[in-house]
C-alpha cells in the first residue's frame, strides 16, 4: 500500500464550488505540505505543517486554507474555486529532522474547475 | 524572492546520448535536492548534495553541486527510455524552512 494517498486523484468541478482535496500519510512523518503544480513553474508551496499545531503559509496560500486533523491527516480546501486554481496538487510529508529530508509525495490530484 | 532556474526546459533525445540539465541561482544553498517525476506519480528523491564542489553518482547519473553554492547540474551517460520524466531541483536556502523547487526539465528519450 502507498504510504502517501490522495483522494481523490481527479476532480472537475464548477466556479465558485468548496472542494476538499485529502491527504493521508502511513510514514509516521510530522512534517507535511500542500504544493501546486502548473505547466513550466515547477511546484509551488501551499501550506506546510511541522505538527498539529503549527501550520504555515507558502508562496501562494491566497484563495486556499488547511486543516491538520491528525499527525496522519491534512486536509488542503479551497473555499470558492476558480478557473485559475487548475492545477495538479501534490501533498508531501518528511521526517522533519532536517530541511535535508526526503520528501515523500503522493500521488496528486488533477483539479479542474470550469 | 528565491527562484531555481532549470535549463533547458525541454530535452528530446535518442537513447544512448548524454545530456546536462542545469539549475541555477542568484542565491545560496544550504542543500540541494533533484527529484524525478513521471507521468501520473509524484516526484522521487534521486539525491541530496550538500557540500560545495560534491559530486554524487548513481548508476548512470551525475550530480554536482557548484563551488559557490549558487547551481547544480545532472549529467546522465548513454540515456534510456526509462529516463523519460521531469526533473526536478529543489533548494533549501539558508535561514528558510522549506524546499524552493526548480521550474524543471522535461526529459524524453526515444529509443
Amino acid at each position: 500500500d502507498a504510504d502517501v494517498t490522495q483522494t481523490p486523484r481527479n476532480r472537475i468541478t464548477k466556479t465558485g464550488k468548496r472542494i476538499m482535496l485529502e491527504c493521508s500519510q502511513t510514514k509516521g512523518h510530522d512534517r507535511m505540505y500542500w504544493y501546486r503544480q502548473d505547466p513550466g513553474l515547477g511546484l509551488q508551496l501551499i501550506y506546510y505543517s511541522f505538527d498539529v499545531k503549527d501550520i504555515n503559509k507558502g508562496e501562494i496560500s491566497d484563495g486556499y486554507s488547511v486543516s491538520r486533523q491528525a499527525q496522519a491527516k491534512f486536509s488542503l480546501s479551497l473555499e470558492s474555486a476558480i478557473p485559475n486554481q487548475t492545477a495538479l496538487y501534490f501533498c508531501a510529508t518528511s521526517r522533519g529532522v532536517e530541511t535535508t529530508d526526503t520528501q515523500y509525495f503522493g500521488p496528486g490530484t488533477r483539479l479542474t474547475v470550469l | 524572492t528565491q527562484l531555481l532556474e532549470q535549463s533547458p526546459q525541454f530535452l528530446s533525445i535518442q537513447e544512448g546520448e548524454n545530456l546536462t540539465v542545469y539549475c541555477n541561482s542568484s542565491s545560496v544553498f544550504s542543500s540541494l535536492q533533484w527529484y524525478r517525476q513521471e507521468p501520473g506519480e509524484g516526484p522521487v528523491l534521486l539525491v541530496t548534495v550538500v557540500t560545495g564542489g560534491e559530486v554524487k553518482k548513481l548508476k548512470r547519473l551525475t550530480f554536482q553541486f557548484g563551488d559557490a553554492r549558487k547551481d547544480s547540474s545532472l549529467h546522465i551517460t548513454a540515456a534510456q527510455p526509462g529516463d523519460t520524466g521531469l526533473y526536478l531541483c529543489a533548494g533549501d536556502f539558508y535561514n528558510t524552512d522549506k524546499l524552493i523547487f526548480g521550474t524543471g526539465t522535461r526529459l524524453q528519450v526515444f529509443p
